[in-house]
């Protein structure tokens, strides 16, 4: 299946800092991209739908100025969490549309935030 | 609002198959049922997706019910590589997103 990736794995930060999570696709261009956030022993929600060379639309109750998100080309998404909180710590995970259809969508490893 | 209905969880013994079940009793005429499995601490991997045929690929089978309202994840051996999460999900055609339900622990032991 299509490649995508996450960097970093896992980041600690400060609290009141900034840290930018990048989500590539490898091997295809995607035009669409999602970034989903998991707390301990829940299920995924989805954050934003991230469009290649336009504004991200943020789900009901997400930040859009603490969560920022930048499309800026077909292979790259980043998410970038603004002065950071503990609350914010959790599992972050992108994923992106795959194929001319964009039937199947395929995940990146995730990232886990830990704010300190 | 999730639109499918799995058990929390099940158990498999190695080597066995292990046969999830989905209800999906509200899905419409173009949607999709897509399978996806979560590993601890990893994100979500695709496995398998169909509409109304059933469907087999390198990691498992996807059976529909005739009326669609149901479907059923084969793994045919199941390994204890394969105890993860398992989502059942809805998915229009043209809906960009995925929406995750609480989805199966399935606990494949020695």
């Amino acid at each position: 299946g299509a490649v995508v990736s996450q960097h970093p794995s896992w980041v600690i930060c400060k609290s009141g800092t900034s840290v930018k999570i990048e989500c590539r696709s490898l091997d295809f261009q995607a035009t669409t991209m999602f970034w989903y956030r998991q707390f301990p022993k829940q299920s995924l929600m989805l954050m934003a739908t991230s469009n290649e060379g336009s504004k991200a639309t943020y789900e009901q109750g997400v930040e859009k100025d603490k969560f920022l998100i930048n499309h800026a080309s077909l292979t790259l998404s980043t998410l970038t969490v603004t002065s950071a909180h503990p609350e914010d710590s959790s599992f972050y995970i992108c994923s992106a549309r795959y194929g001319p259809s964009g039937n199947t969508i395929y995940f990146g490893e995730g990232s886990w935030l830990t704010v300190v | 609002d999730a639109k499918t209905t799995q058990p929390p969880s099940m158990d498999c013994a190695e080597g066995r198959a292990a046969n999830l079940p989905c209800n999906h009793s509200t899905i419409s005429g173009n949607e999709y049922v897509y399978w996806y499995r979560q590993i601890h601490s990893q994100g979500p991997q695709y496995i398998i997706h169909g509409l109304k045929n059933n469907e087999t690929n390198e990691m498992a089978s996807l059976i529909i019910t005739e009326d669609r309202k149901s479907s059923t994840l084969i793994l045919p051996h199941a390994t204890l590589r394969d105890t993860a999460v398992y989502y059942c999900i809805v998915r229009g055609m043209w809906d960009s997103t995925l929406t995750f339900g609480k989805g199966t622990m399935l606990l494949v032991s020695p």
